[in-house]
């Protein structure tokens, strides 16, 4: 079965430093993988997500991910983040294909420091 | 336009009584699913519709019945609501060839006291 395990639970960073998330997977064929992120109090918004391909993914608000297959990784990243980063963030891995949906990991709390 | 809507967006009601949660998609998906989030944020899916055919129960008891009367549309109905049914629940939709990309609706906060 697949599972996603994000182990940071929180993290800190002061605004404008960079920041990366931590993710990894756990899928016995190529994975779909996907970030997501959730304001408080609002839903779930797709930054970014990897099919195949190029394993640096770009996403929305300046985000990207890498996939690395070796370390069966799929770390966030973002040169500067800004206040309104603050959100939870979720990492997740498609469950076999046509309609079986997504597993997620716990998700991280990412708090900005001014 | 939202893209997929569920209302109501706040649902406070009495242990033992029914309620229902409504989701509708304009995306033009033929997938559909029920996402439960738990106090603790961890987010799991509890059933997904294909073209309005069960495809997905995730061992959800049988105290929940969702229902898709057509491709746009799946609702969540719940009996006998407990305690333990407090939770945030995401209606969400895909599309085929997409990898199964999901997206979500801005959720239903059901508190049963």
């Amino acid at each position: 079965a697949q599972s996603v395990t994000q182990p940071d639970i929180h993290i800190t960073v002061s605004e404008g430093a960079s920041l990366e998330l931590r993710c990894n997977y756990s899928y016995g064929a190529t994975p779909y993988l996907f970030w997501y992120v959730q304001s408080p109090g609002q839903g779930l918004q797709l930054l970014l997500k990897y099919f195949s391909g190029d394993t640096l993914v770009q996403g929305i608000k300046g985000f990207e991910a890498e996939f690395k297959r070796s370390q069966s990784s799929f770390n966030l990243r973002k040169p500067s983040v800004h206040w309104s980063d603050a959100a939870e963030y979720f990492c997740a891995v498609g469950r076999g294909g046509g309609a079986d949906g997504l597993t997620f990991g716990k998700g991280t709390h990412l708090i900005i420091q001014p | 336009d939202t893209a997929v809507s569920q209302t109501p967006k706040y649902l406070v009601t009495q242990m033992g009584n029914d309620k229902s949660i409504k989701c509708e998609q304009n995306l033009g998906h033929d997938t559909m699913y029920w996402y439960k989030q738990d106090s603790k944020k961890f987010l799991k899916i509890m059933f997904s519709y294909n073209n309005k055919e069960l495809i997905i129960n995730e061992t959800v008891p049988n105290r929940f019945s969702p229902k898709s009367p057509d491709k746009a549309h799946l609702n969540l109905h719940i009996n006998s609501l407990e305690l333990g049914d407090s939770a945030v629940y995401f209606c969400a939709s895909s599309r085929r060839g997409d990898g199964e990309t999901q997206y979500f609706g801005p959720g239903t906060r059901l508190l049963v006291l």
